[in-house]
Formats: C-alpha cells, structure tokens, sequence
C-alpha cells in the first residue's frame, strides 16, 4: 500500500530554517518522483517543488534561491530544507507521490516569534 | 511561469446536477513530446487533495466516470455530471508541461 507521511517541527521562527522529512512505503524512489506542495491556511495549492527518480531537482522559481530537496533511498526518505523562513512560508506542507498520485496527510508549519 | 486561471470562484449546485469548471493557461500546454499535461484534483473539506483526471482525459483509479475532463492547447474544462454529496469541495487544475508547476486558485463546488 502506497503512503506517504510528513513530519517536522510544527513552529518555526523567523529567518530560521524548516527542515521537513516525508516517509514513503510502498513505492520506491528511484522509480518515482516526490513533489512537496503547500497551501497556506484558506488559501490555494503552491507546488513547491520535486525530486525525481534519478535524483536531480526542480524548484519553484520564487523559493529556489532558499530551498532544497533532497532524498535518502535507503530509508525512503525525501528531505525539505528551506531557510530564512518568513511568516508567508506558514502553510500546511504536503508531500505526493508523482504528480499527486498519492499524498501525504500534510504537516502544518507556522512561522512565528 | 505560467498562469492558470480558473473559474468560476464558487459554483452552486444541485445534487443531481451537472457542472463545468474552466482552466486556462497563459501559454499553451502542449509538451515537447507530444503529450499535454493538465491535470485536476479535489481536496474535500479537511483533507488533501486527491487526483480525479491526469492529462486532460483520463480519470485516476478509482474515479467514477461522473468526471470527465477536456480541452486542448490552453483551454480546459472538467465537468461533473449528476453530483452527489461527496463531489463537493475545491477543484484544483494544475499543469506540469512548463516548470515551474502551476496550479489554478480553485474552484469551490457547494449545494446551492
């Protein structure tokens, strides 16, 4: 059975770095991408970015120069990492399997002092 | 990047009904290798979104065949056909031909 699952620190404070883990079973990585998406409380979808089954990535161009993914295949482990966070970066972050094939429950970040 | 603009806002309806939700995308989502790649989901009332249609036209697992989606270049349409209680909530589009992906704002589906 396919599953994804988020999990990181739920406060995060300004200027600070978020580091977010996503737990895949059931699927591999080297055969699927993972994307992480957001959605900032009320609001719309924002893709975020991807890793791709061989590894390379891509990112939202407003987040790039801030951002990174990265994976452990051993542990079927996809890692966010994104730096001098703000309080627009608070959202619930959500981790998918492909093009949103299967998604994680998401994981509420909320950037405060 | 490419801008999805979808609408309506909010569409009222009735169960039983049938409903159309427009995509458009400031430049055309027909990929290199042929293949266009706009996809639509729904994310019911506290939960993630799932996937209904991938690449226009075909409906993911498990989907009934109440949804159906089409359109070409940078004109797309999901439609719903005899809603039921558990279609209501917000519709996204999204294509992935150009990066970075983009998502429309959604459309929220309510009982009129």
């Amino acid at each position: 059975q396919v599953q994804l699952k988020e999990s990181g620190p739920g406060l995060v404070q300004p200027s600070q770095t978020l580091s977010l883990t996503c737990t895949v079973s059931g699927f591999s990585l080297t055969s699927n991408s993972v994307h992480w998406v957001r959605q900032p409380p009320g609001k719309g979808l924002e893709w975020v970015g991807a890793i791709w089954s061989g590894g390379s990535t891509d990112y939202n161009s407003a987040l790039k120069s801030r951002l990174s993914i990265s994976r452990d295949t051993s542990k079927s482990q996809v890692f966010l990492k994104m730096n001098s966070l703000q309080t627009e970066d608070t959202a619930i972050y959500f981790c998918t399997r492909g093009i949103g094939l299967c998604w994680g429950q998401g994981v509420m970040v909320t950037v405060s002092s | 990047d490419v801008l999805m603009t979808q609408t309506p806002v909010s569409l009222p309806v009735s169960l039983g009904g049938q409903v159309s939700i427009s995509c458009r995308s400031s430049q055309s989502l027909v990929h290199s290798d042929g293949n266009t790649y706009l996809h639509w989901y729904l994310q019911k009332p506290g939960q993630s979104p799932q996937l209904l249609i991938y690449r226009v036209s075909n409906r993911f697992s498990g989907v009934p065949d109440r949804f159906s989606g089409s359109g070409s270049g940078t004109d797309f349409t999901l439609k719903i056909s005899r809603v039921e209680p558990e279609d209501l909530g917000v519709y996204y589009c999204l294509q992935s031909t150009h990066f970075p992906l983009t998502f429309g704002s959604g459309t929220k589906l309510e009982i009129k």
